[in-house]
């Protein structure tokens, strides 16, 4: 079946530090692939999205690429601001059929001044 | 645009009593899907509805139950609640989820079982 695999949380890391956030997948066929932030207290909204394979999503400074060789779409930020600290959730939407978005556990951050 | 709207934002609940919950997409947005939001299992999917008509459902009991009506609002309900019911419960909206859309979600409602 389809699933969803993140690295487990807390991250903390230090303000202008380097982020990777690891996800791997398990799909069939080719979804597409999607990075959902969730601030304290509100609901997740989209960070960034890839539709195939090598496309590269971005925004805020953030960046993920979708690799189907490996499964992967791993989250970089190559600078991280004490705002980044939230909820970070990866997720997968099959392309064939199942009409549902699949997340990950979602990975915690922490960024610290 | 205004945005997905959930209510009531908390709630509390003593085991065996019911519970319904309200969401209201996005103007124009057709497909509603709700999560389950727990420390320890992250997002669980429950349902999905499109024009009305549930097209899938995750792993949850009976006691768990939605409808969508026509001008595409959502009500999720949950009968004879269990402690391990206590949970935030997501309301996510988009144009069509069969085409990879992106969802927009609600603040969601903070479910208490006492």
């Amino acid at each position: 079946g389809n699933s969803v695999t993140q690295m487990e949380g807390p991250v903390t890391l230090s303000e202008e530090a380097f982020l990777t956030i690891n996800c791997t997948y398990t799909a069939t066929g080719y979804p597409s692939l999607f990075w959902y932030v969730q601030y304290p207290g509100e609901g997740l909204q989209l960070l960034l999205k890839a539709t195939k394979a090598d496309d590269k999503g971005s925004n805020k400074g953030f960046e993920a690429t979708y690799r189907k060789e490996t499964t992967s779409f791993h989250l970089e930020k190559g600078s991280v601001q004490v705002s980044d600290s939230a909820v970070y959730f990866c997720a997968l939407n099959p392309s064939t059929g199942g009409f549902k978005t699949i997340f990950g556990a979602g990975t915690r951050l922490f960024v610290k001044a | 645009k205004a945005g997905v709207t959930q209510t009531p934002r908390y709630l509390i609940k003593t085991r065996g009593q019911q519970v319904t919950l309200s969401c209201s997409p996005i103007s124009g947005h057709r497909s509603v899907s709700w999560y389950q939001q727990t420390p320890g299992q992250g997002l669980q999917f429950l349902f999905e509805y499109f024009s009305e008509t549930q097209r899938n459902k995750g792993n949850f009991p009976g006691r768990f139950s939605g409808r969508q009506f026509s001008n595409s609002r959502s009500e999720m309900n949950v009968s004879t609640l269990e402690l391990g019911d206590s949970a935030l419960y997501l309301c996510a909206s988009s144009l069509d989820q069969q085409t990879n859309e992106k969802l927009f979600f609600g603040s969601g409602t903070q479910l208490s079982v006492l």
